[in-house]
């Protein structure tokens, strides 16, 4: 499996603040996700962090309200701009890897934000 | 349009199996996985699926029948630490993972 941390465990922010999430793997991934889960709600995909470029978002998802870093292949940052109560949620980062005949997905633990 | 469908809580008593059944329609198909997710924590992986018929891993095991649109993850010889929300993925013709919302597994004495 991959050992994935993610800073910071949780937070409580105030509306229309930011904050960046960082999510550090201990080995070289190709592919690097930004989930989404809020109270009582599965897994929303918000968008794949591509390495050297753009990170690709799914619909409902925009680059200036979750800007994406990916400077190298261990390493990701997600920004949860001008902060709402509505993106009071649990961010969590994934990683996929190949295990020969099929690929797995690892979660990091999680940053859980709460926003006043 | 892409749909996974799970109940949403079954309760079950201690020492007993319970079967979580998971339906799928999605655009293409290249595996199905099961995962654990205690709450407030992150999911952690339980199963892969992605020929049909029966993968055992200890007291865990997962179906899957293609032509149905269908899987089963069965837990046998229940224990309080296995209460917890079990959700069901598959893997499209995209190499997307669409998601089930989750089924609530609550285990009683």
């Amino acid at each position: 499996s991959a050992v994935i941390s993610q800073k910071p465990s949780r937070d409580i922010c105030q509306r229309g603040t930011s904050l960046t999430i960082q999510c550090q793997v201990d080995s070289q991934v190709t592919m690097m996700f930004w989930y989404r889960q809020q109270p009582g709600q599965s897994l929303t995909l918000i968008a794949t962090a591509n390495q050297g470029s753009e990170a690709t978002y799914e619909s409902g998802f925009v680059i200036d309200k979750f800007p994406i870093s990916r400077p190298n292949l261990t390493f990701s940052t997600l920004t949860v701009s001008n902060m709402s109560p509505e993106d009071s949620s649990i961010y969590l980062c994934s990683v996929r890897r190949d295990r020969g005949d099929h690929n797995e997905q690892f979660f990091g633990p999680g940053t859980r934000l709460t926003v006043l | 349009g892409q749909n996974i469908d799970q109940p949403t809580e079954m309760t079950a008593t201690e020492g007993a199996i319970v079967q979580i059944n998971c339906t799928y329609q999605t655009s293409g198909f290249n595996g199905l996985f099961w995962y654990q997710q205690h709450a407030g924590e992150a999911p952690t992986f339980l199963s892969y699926n992605v020929l049909d018929g029966l993968e055992e891993k200890g007291r865990f095991s997962s179906f899957l029948s293609r032509s149905k649109g269908y899987s089963y993850l069965l837990l046998k010889e229940l224990q309080m630490k296995d209460s917890a929300s079990y959700l069901c993925a598959v893997t499209d013709s995209n190499y997307q993972l669409i998601w089930g919302a989750g089924t609530k597994l609550i285990i009683k004495p």
